[in-house]
């Protein structure tokens, strides 16, 4: 069963540019997350999506950050504009209806300059 | 509110020596899942065990071992024997009927040769 795919694994940008991060889900895992990691820190999590649904995006900095899962499969995460402090690790997750388990992408690794 | 904690923010020891992470959590639901991350230096979360507040059996996988005690909200994780590949950060995380994840703020774990 192949994992979260993410792309891209890297990305440098300069403050005030716009930036969006891909995730592909495990196949059939309804529930889909953004989390944020900032270096030293836990994942905290932006934004929760069931099928193509918001769940939680209390978290989620709407003045910059912007997420859809339009298909209820693949979703894409945008930051616009970027600012220093977005340089972090964005991971994505998904799980099944059942488990409460979350699966992990590998990340992408956001340098704001 | 819900909280993890992981007081031990780095642990060095030598290869084969056994170590313990700790992890105290609170939440004021009766229903909860509790789980450990590992995330070794190539970035991605990953899962290695799920427990549910009903269950306080503990369990063995291997070299690994977890003690979940609901009397002093606790779910602490013992390597038995440590290897050099067990280094990395982990992480314990907390999930509520509330369908949200909160993790710790991770414990780094360097095993010398």
């Amino acid at each position: 069963e192949a994992g979260v795919a993410q792309s891209p694994r890297y990305k440098i940008i300069e403050k005030r540019q716009s930036v969006a991060f891909w995730c592909n889900p495990i196949s059939g895992h309804a529930t889909l997350y953004w989390y944020q990691q900032i270096l030293g820190q836990g994942p905290k999590l932006l934004i929760q999506f069931q099928n193509n649904g918001v769940v939680d995006d209390s978290q989620l900095p709407k003045d910059r950050f912007s997420a859809e899962r339009l298909k209820g499969v693949d979703s894409t995460l945008k930051i616009q504009p970027a600012k220093l402090e977005d340089s972090a690790v964005y991971l994505c997750a998904s799980r099944s209806t059942g488990p409460e388990t979350q699966y992990f992408g590998p990340g992408t690794r956001l340098l704001v300059l | 509110a819900q909280k993890v904690t992981q007081a031990q923010t780095e642990i060095s020891v030598v290869e084969k020596e056994d170590v313990t992470l700790d992890c105290v959590y609170e939440t004021r639901d009766t229903t909860y899942y509790l789980f450990w991350y590992k995330q070794p230096p190539s970035g991605e979360l990953v899962f290695l065990i799920r427990r549910n507040s009903f269950d306080e059996q503990n369990e063995i996988s291997g070299r690994y071992s977890w003690n979940f005690q609901k009397s002093t909200s606790s779910f602490n994780f013992t390597i038995t024997a440590s290897q050099v590949v067990d280094s990395a950060v982990y992480f314990c995380a907390l999930y509520s009927s509330a369908s949200k994840i909160i993790f710790g703020s991770g414990t780094r774990l360097s095993i010398r040769p």
